[in-house]
């Protein structure tokens, strides 16, 4: 079976300070990967997404970015963290075709201050 | 731009069932999505409708209308561990040749369930 790990589970980061998050896939091969960032009392607001090693789309215009160096391994970076980016930062997976559901990894509460 | 509007909070009794709705107006649709997710955790998926009508699983159903923009998640003999927030997602094109479809989420339905 499929499973997806993040980590770490909890961050505390001050301001301007760099940024690594990981999330790594087991059980499957070639998945289609996503990085979603939920802000208290908003919805999921997806990142960054990934179909394939180094194929990398941004969605929003910000001080992140992310990296695909193996096939099943999706990381989240930034060089410099805002107050903004606090929030709950979500990976996940997909076959990529069919219906394509998503499976989400535990996520990271990352708190910038 | 793509809009999914959900209430923001609904209160049900335990035993009850409860109705869930989503409209949305997107630029392009390629299915819906709902998930549930519990305080701190991960969303997980709950049901997928692609065509009109209604799909049923368990004590969870989920309705579709396209010609409307409209879904709702159907939730009967409600139990205190559905106290949950529930998304509703689009599959909407997404990249620069909109050839790929993600799911674009609405804010979310926090449901709590009082005995």
């Amino acid at each position: 079976s499929q499973t997806i790990h993040q980590w770490p589970a909890t961050l505390v980061q001050p301001v301007g300070s760099p940024l690594s998050l990981e999330c790594t896939v087991e059980g499957t091969s070639n998945p289609n990967l996503y990085w979603y960032r939920q802000a208290a009392g908003r919805g999921l607001q997806l990142l960054f997404y990934s179909v394939g090693i180094g194929q990398i789309s941004s969605e929003v215009p910000q001080n992140l970015s992310a990296s695909r160096p193996q096939d099943r391994q999706f990381i989240l970076s930034s060089k410099k963290l805002l107050l903004s980016d606090s929030g709950f930062y979500l990976c996940a997976w997909s076959v990529g075709q069919g219906v394509d559901t998503q499976y989400f990894g535990p996520g990271t509460r990352l708190t910038v201050l | 731009g793509q809009n999914i509007d959900q209430p923001t909070e609904m209160t049900a009794t335990e035993g009850a069932i409860v109705q869930i709705n989503c409209t949305y107006q997107t630029s392009g649709f390629n299915g819906l999505f709902w998930y549930q997710q519990h305080a701190g955790e991960a969303p997980t998926f709950l049901s997928y409708n692609v065509l009109d009508g209604l799909e049923e699983k368990g004590r969870f159903s989920s309705f579709l209308s396209r010609s409307k923009g409209y879904s709702y998640l159907l939730l009967k003999e409600l139990q205190m561990k559905d106290s949950a927030s529930y998304l509703c997602a689009v599959r909407t094109p997404h990249g620069l040749s909109g050839g790929s479809y993600i799911p674009t989420f609405g804010r979310g339905t926090s449901l709590i369930v009082h005995p």
